[in-house]
Formats: C-alpha cells, sequence, structure tokens
C-alpha cells in the first residue's frame, strides 16, 4: 500500500509568511509524528499525536508552530511569521505499532 | 534528557572491508535502540533495533550498556551501503518519541 506522503515536497517562501505543511500517514497508523532537520543536524522531535490529539508538544520550538490532525488521517504543521531559522527539513511519520516508525520523504522548508 | 551520539560525520570504506559507525547514548533508564538508514535520493527507513537481535542486509549491533553503545557493524561492506546512518534511541514513556543523532555518511569504494 502506500507509505507516508507529504506535501508540498519543497517549499520557498518570504520571511513574514506562514506556511502550512502536511502529511497523510499510513491508513490505519493511530501514531503521528513531526520531526524536523536543520542543515548538519540530527532529527528533532516536534510534536507527537495519537489519534486526533497531541500528548506530546514539547519539541515545538515557540509559539509560532502548530499543528493539528483529523481523526487519524491528515495532519497539518502551520509555521506563522517564518524565520529564517526554521529552514528546515519537515518529516512526517506513522505508527501502528510502538517500535517502527514511516517516515515520509519530507518538505524542504527555505525561508528567504 | 537523552541525548545520541555519532562522533564520525563522514566514513569512508573500501568494498569488502569491515565498517563500524560508532553511537553512543546517555540516557539513565533502559532505552531501546535502533538504527535508521536514508539511501541517496530515498526517505529514512528502519534498518534494525535492538529490541529484535537481528541481522539486516549483513548489518548487526550489540547493545554495550557499560558503555552505552550501540555500534553498527557490517564484515563486508559493498557499495550498496552507501548511504547516510543515524542511530536512535525511544527513551521511556507512552509517546515512543525519537532521539537522533546527527548521522554518519558511509561511503563504501569500489
Amino acid at each position: 500500500g502506500a507509505g507516508v506522503s507529504q506535501s508540498p515536497s519543497n517549499k520557498v517562501t518570504e520571511k513574514g509568511k506562514d506556511v502550512e505543511l502536511r502529511c497523510d500517514p499510513i491508513s490505519g497508523h493511530t501514531a503521528l509524528y513531526w520531526y524536523r532537520q536543520r542543515l548538519g543536524q540530527g532529527l528533532e522531535f516536534l510534536i507527537y499525536f495519537q489519534g486526533n490529539s497531541a500528548p506530546d508538544k514539547s519539541g515545538l520550538p515557540s509559539d509560532r508552530f502548530s499543528a493539528e490532525r483529523t481523526g487519524e488521517s491528515v495532519s497539518t504543521l502551520t509555521i506563522q511569521r517564518t524565520q529564517q531559522e526554521d529552514s528546515a527539513v519537515y518529516l512526517c511519520a506513522s505508527s501502528s505499532s510502538p517500535y517502527e516508525q514511516y517516515f515520509g520523504p519530507g518538505t524542504r522548508l527555505t525561508v528567504t | 534528557a537523552q541525548r545520541v551520539t555519532q562522533p564520525e560525520k563522514l566514513l569512508s570504506v573500501f568494498k569488502g572491508a569491515p565498517v563500524e559507525l560508532k553511537c553512543n547514548y546517555s540516557y539513565s533508564g533502559s532505552p531501546e535502540l535502533f538504527w535508521y538508514v536514508q539511501y541517496s535520493r530515498q526517505r529514512l527507513q528502519l534498518l534494525l533495533r535492538h529490541i529484535s537481535r537481528e541481522s539486516i542486509k549483513g548489518f548487526t549491533a550489540d547493545l554495550n550498556k557499560g558503555e552505552t553503545s550501540f555500534h553498527l557493524k557490517k564484515p563486508f561492506a559493498q557499495e550498496e551501503d552507501s548511504a547516510m546512518y543515524y542511530c536512535a534511541l525511544i527513551s521511556g514513556g507512552s509517546n515512543y518519541k525519537l532521539t537522533f543523532g546527527k548521522g554518519t555518511l558511509l561511503t563504501v569504494n569500489p
């Protein structure tokens, strides 16, 4: 079946604009994670969803970042008033079991 | 707080040579450890996990709690092993979020 998909694959935006990044998890996966990877860094956890609730938002770097999930389906990560330090690859992963996460291809965000 | 350290950014070996990618972790409890791999133009995927004690594509990794290490090894590297390798851990709690190292880029030369 289809894996995790993300859109857009690339996004270039001007500093100060808002962006929305979308993740479509594998059907039936109740857990969904957002990570980001800045240049030269490892992946950093942002937020975890179980169903449509987010019990762990501890990785969101500022209140400019928010995310929501519709049921056990699509999730959207929104970054308001983007800054250059937000430039990164944003990865989404979904899971149906605790120890295996399936990753999407990522969205490369460039803030100019 | 938990941390994963991969001391080598780059590692280059010749085909047929043994390869070891180092990973050290810090966590006060008993973590679950993983290796993820990203081949060129492909998405990140799970290579192996400590709890399964498995060998995938000839790779193995042993958890050494005394040295807090989880090094990835393969006795005879192949060109198709060239990729970015990330060590990661899941600490306690119910969300199973991954903490990653910064990765090691392995190049296997012909």
